[in-house]
């Protein structure tokens, strides 16, 4: 079936610590693939995202770039803030479809100090 | 644009009571969905319509569940009766077409408590 893993948190950083927070997806079809962060309160925003193999996202000094081959999507950045701290979800929504039902990864705490 | 609203932000309940959330999508957005968050189960969906009509209701943990969207403007999430595990924060998103590569835009979410 569809399921994202994501590494368990969480994880905490010094400011300006390279991040890397790993995902995995099983999927059927050609999935696009997307990476959420959820602030404290509130909902969850978009922050990259890829459509189809060795696309790259990038948003906001974040990079992932879509890995068929290993079916990976990894969330990195080169040096991060305190402002990063959040909840990071994974997610991917399966190809072969008219609609995008999202399955999301468990999520993963970040949590970044000065 | 105000992005999806949804309401109340904070419900805090007894076990048995009705419980009614509302979302309103984005304006022109065809795709509504509902999810609910635990820290058990992290991020499920529960529903989702395509221009007011139910699509896919499989999440629905069960018949305690519904929910209705009249038109294209509002949604509602309705749990009767409540219960203690149902607990967690619901979050309404749309989306302008079901495409795979569509953004989901979220709501705040609605913090549901059941004592």
């Amino acid at each position: 079936g569809n399921s994202v893993t994501q590494m368990e948190g969480p994880v905490t950083l010094s400011e300006e610590a390279f991040l890397t927070i790993n995902c995995t997806y099983t999927a059927t079809g050609y999935p696009s693939l997307f990476w959420y962060v959820q602030y404290p309160g509130e909902g969850l925003q978009l922050l990259l995202k890829a459509t189809k193999a060795d696309d790259k996202g990038s948003n906001k000094g974040f990079e992932a770039t879509y890995r068929k081959e290993t079916t990976s999507f990894h969330l990195e950045k080169g040096s991060v803030q305190v402002s990063d701290s959040a909840v990071y979800f994974c997610a991917h929504q399966a190809g072969g479809t008219s609609y995008g039902k999202l399955t999301f990864g468990q999520g993963t705490i970040l949590t970044v100090h000065p | 644009d105000a992005g999806v609203i949804q309401s109340p932000r904070h419900e805090v309940t007894e076990m048995g009571q009705e419980v009614t959330l509302r979302c309103k999508p984005i304006s022109g957005h065809d795709y509504l969905f509902w999810y609910r968050q635990t820290m058990m189960r992290g991020l499920e969906l529960l529903i989702y319509f395509n221009n007011n009509v139910p699509i896919d209701d499989s999440g629905m943990p069960e018949d305690r569940f519904s929910a209705k969207m009249p038109n294209a403007s509002f949604s509602t999430l309705k749990i009767q009766p409540s219960e203690p595990r149902d607990s967690a924060v619901y979050f309404c998103a749309s989306s302008l077409r079901g495409l795979v590569q569509e953004t989901q835009y979220f709501g705040p979410g609605t913090r549901l408590l059941v004592l």
